[in-house]
């Protein structure tokens, strides 16, 4: 079975600064790799998967990730935070497209 | 209009009382999925279906059952309630070799 760790439970971060959030994952093989967002009182948002191909994958938002087999890591990056970038990221890893761990997830604060 | 839909929002009730949380989609997806957010753990999978006639146990789902009534719609059940069930509920839809889309959550509080 899969599982994922994000080492980070909350970072904060000045506007305009850049942003990584840390994935680890446990898995044999290449795992389905998802970030996903959520801000209060609603639900997840995808930003971006990663299944197969290029290991430099670009999300919406302005956010990127970058799998790293080597590592066993799946971090999100973003240049550089704006205000609204304010909410709870959510790493999630599976053998497949429908069974998914997610990490505990990752609280970002922006400061002005 | 949302494309998966989740009723009630918010639910207070209390220990033993049957629970219906109901989830529609408006996305024409093939697969359903009900999750628990617990605060420090992430979500957590409790049930999943592929089609009307194929439901799954997720990682959690003692305590809970689900009924795909129609492609569209997917509700968990809660029979007896207990006060660690209060969690956040979310639906979420696929398709195959897609990602998940999530509703917006019910919160759940059992007294």
């Amino acid at each position: 079975a899969q599982s994922v760790t994000q080492p980070d439970i909350h970072i904060t971060v000045s506007e305009g600064a850049s942003l990584e959030l840390r994935c680890n994952y446990s898995y044999g093989a290449t795992p389905y790799l998802f970030w996903y967002v959520q801000s209060p009182g609603q639900g997840l948002q995808l930003l971006l998967k990663y299944f197969s191909g290029d290991t430099l994958v670009q999300g919406i938002k302005g956010f990127e990730a970058e799998f790293k087999r080597s590592q066993s890591s799946f971090n999100l990056r973003k240049p550089s935070v704006h205000w609204s970038d304010a909410a709870e990221y959510f790493c999630a890893v599976g053998a497949n497209d429908y069974k998914l761990s997610f990490g505990a997830g990752t609280t970002v604060t922006v400061r002005a | 209009d949302a494309d998966v839909t989740q009723t009630p929002r918010n639910r207070i009730t209390k220990t033993g009382k049957r629970i219906m949380l109901e989830c529609s989609q408006t996305k024409g997806h093939d697969r359903m999925y009900w999750y628990r957010q617990d605060p420090g753990l992430g979500l957590r999978l409790i049930y999943y279906s592929f089609d009307v006639k194929d439901i799954n146990k997720g990682e959690i789902s003692d305590g809970y059952s689900v009924s795909r009534q129609a492609q569209a719609k997917f509700s968990l059940s809660l029979e007896s309630a207990i006060p660690n069930q209060t969690a956040l509920y979310f639906c979420a839809t696929s398709e195959r070799n897609q990602p998940q889309h999530f509703g917006d959550g019910t919160r759940l509080s059992i007294l």
